[in-house]
């Protein structure tokens, strides 16, 4: 049962345009959502996270936005830059269930052409 | 501020020897996750701890994986008699006590190959 879904496995865009990755869930306890970047070999990095209080966040170039109807979200990264070529997760958490727990999706690479 | 540190990064083991994985948190984080990354698939959650305490154990196998917080020291995964299965890459993350952030941060991984 897969509760967190990154439908697109893979994702290319031109360097200075929009990257738009997308993230589905099913569970409509979790509350808390986060993306993480990931490089080969490496452990994933924070990026930017929402609350369910909420329908945007802005960081710099990263925007993420949630739609809690469609139990969907994503993250606008704009410019895109070749530096942000990288596998991207997303996660999400019950906090009220108290576990902390991260359910993440199977990620999206992310390739910015130059 | 050091972030999460991981070591060994790479452990290589023959199927049914002992790896232990060992994760320090981040300076003034008290809650240590523990997470397995199989190939080509996303984190799955094993474990959740704090200081000499087991919060969340629903992602461990059942059998030969064991987990524990001490009140000094690494945080350590042990997988016993390990089989080719148990190969994947092994996060740990870390986050701070109860009302001071929500954010888990990843160390590097070690990679685990059974042979």
């Amino acid at each position: 049962d897969q509760q967190v879904k990154q439908n697109s496995p893979s994702l290319s865009v031109q360097e200075g345009r929009i990257s738009i990755l997308n993230c589905d869930y099913t569970n409509s306890m979790f509350d808390y959502f986060l993306w993480y970047k990931k490089y080969p070999a490496e452990g994933p990095t924070f990026l930017i996270s929402i609350s369910s209080i909420k329908d945007k966040n802005e960081d710099g170039r990263f925007t993420v936005f949630l739609n809690k109807s469609a139990k969907h979200l994503s993250l606008h990264i704009v410019p895109s830059q070749p530096g942000d070529s990288a596998v991207y997760f997303c996660a999400a958490s019950a906090r009220a269930s108290n576990t902390g727990k991260l359910i993440f999706g199977q990620g999206t690479t992310l390739q910015v052409k130059p | 501020n050091a972030g999460v540190m991981q070591n060994p990064r790479h452990l290589v083991r023959r199927r049914g020897q002992e790896a232990r994985l060992r994760c320090s948190p981040m300076k003034g984080h008290s809650h240590v996750y523990w997470y397995r990354q199989l190939p080509e698939e996303g984190l799955k959650f094993m474990v959740y701890l704090q200081k000499e305490n087991i919060i969340d154990e629903s992602g461990m196998p059942k059998e030969r994986f064991s987990a524990e917080f001490p009140k000094e020291g690494p945080s350590i995964l042990r997988i016993q008699q390990v089989v080719r299965g148990d190969s994947a890459a092994y996060f740990c993350a870390s986050s701070p006590p109860e009302g001071e952030g929500e954010t888990q941060y990843f160390g590097p991984g070690t990679r685990l190959l059974v042979l």
